[in-house]
This record gives C-alpha cells, structure tokens and sequence, in this order.
C-alpha cells in the first residue's frame, strides 16, 4: 500500500523567513497530492493541493511543487508570518473512482519566531 | 452547515471500559473516513465508508476496534475493551461524491474538531 514519509518533524523559522516541508510516496499510482493545516485543538484543513499531471501550484504565499519521476512532492511558506504557525500534512491519494484513501504523513510542526 | 460534528470532544476513561465516538458528517457527503492522530504516527487512516458501506478496514488496529455506519448521517467508532495505548486524538472526516467537479471541492476532506481519547 501507499507509505508517506514527511520532513522535517519540527520546524522553526524567523517571521519573514520561508519554510520548505518535503514529503515522498511510494506508491507509483497515486495522482493526488494535498496538503492540509491543524491549528491547535482543531480537525485540519486543506490548504492546497496538486493533481499529477501539474508541476507546481500557488495560491499567494503558498506554493507546492511535485516531482512525479522521484515520487516527492513539497510545500514553500513564504514571509511568513506568526498566524503560519501550525502543525502540517502531506497526504497522497490514489485513484479517481469512488473507492480511494487518503494517506497522510506524519506532519511538521512549524514555529515561526517573531 | 456546521460542518463535520464529533463527540464527544474529551473522553476520559479506565481501561478495560467501552468507548464509542461518534461523527455526524455533511449532509449530502457520501464518503466518511476515521483517522487515528498520535505524536508518533500522525494522522492514520483507520477505516472509510462509501455510501454507508465499509470500503476498507485494514488499518483498523485489532478486534477491539470497529465501526458503523447505518446510515447517511450518523458513524461510530467504538472500542471494547480500551487500553492505554489507545489514547489519541480521533478524527472524523467527510467528502463530497466522486463524480462532481473538482471546482466544487471534490477532493477535499473536511475534518470534525476531533475526539480526545485518554485511557487511564
């Protein structure tokens, strides 16, 4: 089955500054990338995805980038900023039909210092 | 719409005692998922419903574990008996059919506030 691996487990970084958050899939098939943010005491929420047959992605300081041929997929935070600070998922999705799953990593935790 | 509800919120419990979560999802979603979320492992996928219909349980831990789904609006997930390690933070999470457009939020999930499961 599909295996999500994500990195780094933390990570601080000073307001303004970028983050990069890198995850990799095993399985081959799988065609839908999206990432999704949990604030503290909160289910998560998406923030952006990517399908397969796309590159990159951006929606204003936020951006992801997939690698189908290395099977990586990553998330770019720009100027960021305290309200950024949260914990995030990679996940991985397989198929187009009514029966698919959704895999998740294991999440970054981002601090950004002010 | 208020979104996906969970309850209870907090649970509290001894082990060896019974506990059932329960998830309403959006109305006019047709798939529900449970996800397990600990320091350790993250967010892991537990079971997934299509139609009320259980499409895969393989990551359901063991026997103690089970859930249902009777019907459109209404899951649980309930544990017998409980034990330590099964403290955790449990999710619920709805979608939209397969088959509309991706415009209107095909592939999202949309998460309850969760469950906070401790067994003492």
């Amino acid at each position: 089955g599909e295996n999500v691996e994500q990195h780094p487990s933390t990570l601080s970084v000073q307001e303004g500054d970028s983050a990069v958050i890198k995850c990799t899939y095993s399985d081959s098939a799988s065609n839908y990338f999206p990432w999704y943010k949990q604030e503290l005491g909160k289910g998560p929420q998406l923030i952006i995805d990517i399908r397969s047959n796309v590159g990159e992605k951006k929606d204003q300081r936020i951006a992801v980038t997939l690698n189908k041929t290395a099977k990586h997929f990553s998330l770019h935070i720009t100027e960021t900023q305290p309200e950024d600070s949260a914990v995030y998922f990679c996940a991985a999705r397989k198929g187009d039909s009514g029966t698919y799953k959704y895999i998740f990593g294991t999440g970054t935790r981002l601090k950004v210092l002010a | 719409d208020a979104g996906v509800i969970q309850s209870p919120r907090h649970e509290v419990t001894e082990m060896g005692q019974e506990v059932t979560l329960r998830c309403k999802p959006i109305s006019g979603h047709n798939s529900l998922f449970w996800y397990r979320q600990t320091m350790m492992r993250g967010l892991e996928l537990l079971i997934y419903f299509n139609n009320n219909v259980p499409i895969d349980d393989s990551g359901m831990p063991e026997d103690r574990f089970s859930a249902k789904m009777p019907n459109a609006s209404f899951s649980t997930l309930k544990i017998q008996p409980s034990e330590p390690r099964d403290s955790a933070v449990y999710f619920c999470a709805s979608r939209i059919p397969y088959g509309r457009t991706e415009s209107s939020g095909a592939n999202v999930l949309t998460f309850g506030a969760g469950s906070r499961l401790t067994v003492l």
